[in-house]
């Protein structure tokens, strides 16, 4: 098994452009999560997706962040317009009901310059 | 609201020495789940278990125990004669059940760097 895949790993963009952060699930598993990481806030959920459907987006920080699931074996965060305050580490991570544990992919560092 | 506290930020210690690391928690939930994870410098997040609140019984998987206490809402994990691939951020977090869902949703504590020196 592959893992959670996430891409890109790095992205280093402008302040004002638009970021799309990509994740493949695991096969199988039918729950996605996006995480934040920063230093100052720790880890955080942004969203979680059940079937595809997003089940609690309260974690969002605000209208510019997005995200989808267009089906079960690709998400997507987008970040539109960009700011040097979303600069952090982006993880993707994905398990199946009544499974234990998450398995997390090996995150996006994203820089906003 | 729920919390996870790992008190000790930093920790150092010589190789082959046991090193504990502390986990305290809030929660109203009487059905919760507690997991640690570990994070290299690489960056990954790597599962290392997931304990519900119902099961206080302590586990052992090799030099990685866990000691889960109701009581006095910790759960503590220790590693046994430490090694220098031990270092890493490791992250207690909470588990609040998601209803109609069976997942739960991960509150993560500040982590606690570990650093095994050889």
């Amino acid at each position: 098994d592959a893992g959670v895949i996430q891409s890109p790993r790095h992205e280093v963009t402008e302040m004002g452009q638009e970021v799309t952060l990509r994740c493949k699930p695991i096969s199988g598993h039918n729950s996605l999560f996006w995480y934040r990481q920063t230093m100052m806030r720790g880890l955080e959920l942004l969203i979680y997706f059940n079937n595809n459907v997003p089940i609690d987006d309260s974690g969002m920080p605000e209208d510019r962040f997005s995200a989808k699931m267009p089906n079960a074996s690709f998400s997507t965060l987008k970040i539109q317009p960009s700011e040097p305050r979303d600069s952090a580490v982006y993880f993707c991570a994905s398990s199946f009901t009544e499974n234990y544990g998450y398995t997390f992919g090996s995150g996006t560092r994203l820089t906003v310059v | 609201a729920q919390k996870v506290t790992q008190a000790q930020t930093e920790i150092s210690v010589v190789e082959k020495e046991d090193v504990t690391l502390d986990c305290v928690y809030e929660t109203r939930d009487t059905t919760y789940y507690l997991f640690w994870y570990k994070q290299p410098p690489s960056g990954e997040l790597v599962f290392l278990i997931r304990r519900n609140s119902f099961d206080e019984q302590n586990e052992i998987s090799g030099r990685y125990s866990w000691n889960f206490q109701k009581s006095t809402s910790s759960f503590n994990f220790t590693i046994t004669a430490s090694q220098v691939v031990d270092s890493a951020v490791y992250f207690c977090a909470l588990g609040s059940p998601i209803s109609n869902f069976g997942n739960e949703k991960l509150t993560f504590g500040t982590g606690t760097r570990l650093t095994i020196i050889p």
